[in-house]
């Protein structure tokens, strides 16, 4: 089925050590964007891209890379684990942003708890 | 800085009954307004986008209604069933020069239909 995987699904990590969360869309989506959420709490915006070779950082991005090479695959890079990295990562993508008439498409998120 | 916020927190209704979730935003400049459904241990699932130039959208049993000016939404659900129990998240898009596409989320809205 078309849409955004995402994977691992759950993950523990011990401090600091590092990891990657992937994220493919096969949508042909320009605009992919990566939220985390934390327990009892809204999405927040840790980093986007409007297309590939362009990213930009959200409202929470310390301690957190992305790279944008192809349109399908926007991946998250954890270098340094800590515990208030724990928390479940979303992975999203839009065809237009919000000039479009569509909405967002989300994956299934990735559980992780840094230990 | 755009805050939403979702009110109540949580919510429980006997099966069949029409209920109400709130949405309020602090700046009234939006591109527009999304109605999001989050089952246990999922995604999110888009439910109803509303423009900023639009005061309703409406699918099946769900009504959706933005007063910008108040920086007010509602997500009206009639005649409620157990299968609607979920968390509700709304998210606006913030207007700006540039389109990013980017969501403020609230906290969400747990809603638990009893048989």
């Amino acid at each position: 089925n078309a849409g955004v995987t995402q994977t691992p699904k759950f993950r523990i990590l011990k401090i600091g050590q590092s990891m990657t969360l992937q994220c493919a869309q096969d949508m042909n989506h320009n605009y992919m964007y990566w939220y985390r959420q934390d327990p009892g709490m809204g999405l927040k915006l840790i980093y986007y891209s409007v297309g590939a070779g362009i990213t930009d950082k959200g409202e929470v991005p310390n301690g957190y890379n992305v790279s944008r090479s192809t349109t399908e695959d926007f991946p998250l890079r954890l270098e340094l684990a800590a515990p208030s990295q724990t928390s479940v990562y979303f992975c999203a993508s839009s065809p237009a942003g919000h000039r479009g008439p569509d909405g967002y498409t989300f994956g299934s998120g990735t559980r992780l708890t840094v230990v | 800085k755009q805050e939403v916020t979702q009110i109540p927190a949580a919510l429980s209704v006997p099966e069949g009954e029409n209920l109400v979730l709130n949405c309020s935003f602090t700046d009234s400049a939006i591109y527009n307004l999304q109605w999001f459904r989050q089952d246990p241990g999922k995604g999110l699932t888009s439910l109803l986008l509303i423009q900023s130039s639009q005061r309703e959208q409406t699918s099946g049993r769900l009504n959706a209604s933005l007063d910008k000016s108040s920086g007010r939404s509602t997500l009206y659900i009639a005649a409620s069933q157990p299968g609607d129990s979920a968390t509700y998240l709304c998210a606006v898009s913030p207007d700006g020069s540039s389109n990013t596409g980017k969501l403020i989320f609230g906290q969400g809205t747990t809603l638990q239909v009893k048989p």
